[in-house]
């Protein structure tokens, strides 16, 4: 079972160069959700998407935004690159059923350096 | 607005030296208290999970706790491959999303 998929694993960037990163999930989860981690930060959420065709944004939405593709997918695009949005990104998901008991299981982060 | 606090940032303990790492919250309507371990280069892997002050849940050498204040993560007779960052995150009532602490990086020393 692969759980959170995320691609890439690694990229570097030029300011204001565009790109997308890609997430998919196998667990048949309806949430989903992009984080960005900083040292000394924690974990903050960039948005979410709590079912196919809805998007919310979170603590730190500017400069990026997000499309559900389908129930699996979830891409995080920036559309002009800039040195601040050097960081690691992570999605994540979560299902709504009483068993899953919004547990978020994370993918295992794209490192993203801007230059 | 909902926060999370979590000390120390750094503990550096020698294998069998038990101690707890704390995880202060301010939240209107709890509605799940969760613990994460991270280990370096990857991404947070689910602990626990408490819902309610007094529930205490355990796996191995960590339990954790709650109060309606605080949880504790207490780690008896840790062992160096307990060495990771331990995050903690708060769920609150009407949202769909989770704050997350800083972590704190425990390292166990053989």
């Amino acid at each position: 079972n692969a759980g959170v998929t995320q691609t890439p694993k690694f990229q570097v960037l030029k300011t204001g160069q565009s790109m997308t990163l890609q997430c998919a999930q196998d667990m048949n989860h309806n949430s989903m959700y992009w984080y960005r981690q900083d040292p000394g930060m924690g974990l903050r959420l960039i948005y979410y998407s709590a079912s196919e065709g809805t998007t919310d944004k979170g603590e730190v939405p500017n400069g990026y935004n997000v499309s559900r593709l389908n129930k699996r997918e979830f891409s995080l695009r920036l559309e002009s690159a800039a040195p601040s949005q050097t960081s690691v990104y992570f999605c994540a998901s979560s299902g709504l059923d009483r068993a899953a008991k919004n547990i978020q299981y994370f993918g295992a982060g794209t490192r993203l350096s801007v230059l | 607005e909902d926060q999370v606090t979590q000390s120390p940032e750094a503990l550096r303990l020698q294998e069998g030296e038990s101690s707890s790492l704390n995880c202060s919250y301010t939240v209107s309507g709890l509605r799940g208290l969760f613990w994460y371990r991270q280990d370096p280069g990857k991404g947070p892997e689910f602990l626990f999970t408490l819902y309610s002050a007094g529930e205490e849940k355990e796996k191995e050498r960590l339990k954790a706790t709650l109060t309606k204040k605080e949880s504790f993560l207490h780690i008896t007779a840790p062992k160096p491959e307990d060495s990771a960052t331990y995050l903690c995150a708060v769920r609150a009532r009407g949202n769909n999303d989770m704050r997350f602490g800083a972590g704190t990086r425990l390292t166990v020393k053989p």
